[in-house]
């Protein structure tokens, strides 16, 4: 199988404070890892992709000083939510893939809630 | 400006109806992906088709892809509540940077 956990499942903070989420692939390695964003009822927003030893790559829109993206090794990628605000209230979704394989993974998502 | 348009968005049906999901885009695709996620959980893959005019079959769901590799569908056949959730349509890009381009989802609800 390709199992991709995500931790932690939910995170109520303050806002100005700073939340991490971390996407682990645990059968297999990830050469590539996607973070996406997802509001109510809608489809998924690519939010960034991330490889393994280099920076990542942000989508046109997506502050990437306000969600710090890490992906320190092949089963690993972080993404810290610098200054939430509530507006940064959302579900978070990361996927991770196979190298040469186009068939993403889900992890089973981070809700978070900026009060 | 690649786009994956997915219809219906919503659909409400009867336990035992048959229905069709349609993903189209002027956009050719390498691969294209179905997911199924359900509230408060992340997407699941029910399949991958890559060549065009592939066919694949699980249990009562069936995938087309496309001769032109461009439009996708999915078809359900006797529907069961347990089949209810968000189906999303995902198209891979060529030039291997794995990004998916998704269709805006469909929202099945099968009434028991």
């Amino acid at each position: 199988g390709a199992v991709v956990s995500q931790h932690p499942s939910r995170v109520i903070c303050k806002s100005g404070t700073s939340v991490k989420i971390e996407c682990r692939s645990l059968d297999f390695q990830a050469t590539t890892m996607f973070w996406y964003r997802q509001f109510p009822k809608k489809s998924l927003m690519l939010m960034a992709t991330s490889n393994e030893g280099s920076k990542a790559t942000y989508e046109q829109g997506v502050e990437k000083d306000k969600f710090l993206i890490n992906h320190a090794s092949l089963t690993l990628s972080t993404l810290t939510v610098t200054s939430a605000h509530p507006e940064d209230s959302s579900f978070y979704i990361c996927s991770a893939r196979r190298e040469g394989l186009e068939t993403q993974y889900f992890g089973p998502g981070t809700r978070l809630l900026v009060l | 400006t690649q786009l994956l348009e997915q219809s219906p968005q919503f659909l409400s049906i009867q336990e035992g109806e048959n229905l069709t999901v349609y993903c189209n885009s002027s956009s050719v695709f390498s691969s294209l992906q179905w997911y199924r996620q359900e509230p408060g959980e992340g997407p699941v893959l029910l399949v991958t088709v890559v060549t065009g005019g592939e066919v694949k079959k699980l249990k009562r769901l069936t995938f087309q892809f496309g001769d032109a590799r461009k439009d996708s569908s999915l078809h359900i056949t006797a529907a069961q509540p347990g089949d209810t959730g968000l189906y999303l349509c995902a198209g891979g890009l060529s030039g291997n940077t794995g990004k998916l381009i998704f269709g805006q989802g469909t929202t099945l609800q099968v009434k028991p």
